[in-house]
């Protein structure tokens, strides 16, 4: 089940730089997606959502953009720090049902 | 600010054996979830559950995986019969209450080791 893929497993960024976290998706009945990060042995914690029917949407340091015609969606964190240092895992779910389908996830290091 | 908690947070048991996994949700919360996460694999959906039944249910939720909410605060997945296939990252969400749609959030799981 490979409907939502995200291709980079690991991702170095300098503190203070932009992290650009990207995910793929193969279903055209999702419309509604959401970015969660994850530290070991903790459940994951939510960061943003965004529905199908918007292409931006931001909160703070974090923006998730959607491109529909692509089926993609980023998620930009600027500016980057230390403590963002987890795993990031996009999920998504279809019309008609909440269950979420997620990704394989980014580890995301932050250095200073 | 409110959380999914979850209890225990470490269960190891024999195979054959029955586990229960207890969450509680956000006390306002209408919707309830259980997922799962073998290691080095993806989060998994097992199960969603609304008004006091199960609304989905993925092909792993088979017959020896049951879910209750015994009271107004506990959720609880039981596995009747464990496999050594069932060790895993155990997380609970839950979502509302205004609908359908809205955020899940996730208690900090139970890790289940099948022996």
């Amino acid at each position: 089940d490979q409907q939502v893929k995200q291709n980079s497993p690991s991702l170095s960024v300098q503190e203070g730089r932009i992290s650009i976290l990207n995910c793929d998706y193969t279903n055209s009945m999702f419309d509604y997606f959401l970015w969660y990060k994850k530290y070991p042995a903790e459940g994951p914690t939510f960061l943003i959502s965004i529905s199908s029917i918007k292409d931006k949407n931001e909160d703070g340091r974090f923006t998730v953009f959607l491109n529909k015609s692509a089926k993609h969606l980023s998620l930009h964190i600027v500016p980057s720090q230390p403590g963002d240092s987890a795993v990031y895992f996009c999920a998504a779910s279809a019309i008609s049902t909440d269950k979420l389908i997620f990704g394989t996830g980014t580890r995301l290091q932050v250095f200073p | 600010e409110p959380e999914v908690t979850q209890t225990p947070s470490h269960q190891v048991t024999q195979m054959g054996q029955e586990v229960i996994l207890r969450c509680v949700p956000i006390s306002n919360h209408l919707y309830f979830y259980w997922y799962r996460q073998i290691l080095g694999q993806k989060v998994e959906f097992l199960v969603s559950f609304y008004n006091n039944e199960i609304s989905e249910k993925s092909e792993i939720f088979d017959d020896q995986f049951s879910v209750e909410r015994p009271d107004g605060s506990n959720f609880t997945l039981k596995i009747r019969s464990t496999k050594l296939e069932d060790s895993a990252m155990y997380f609970c969400a839950s979502s509302g209450p205004s609908g359908f749609k809205e955020t899940q959030y996730f208690g900090p799981g139970t890790r289940l080791l099948v022996l």
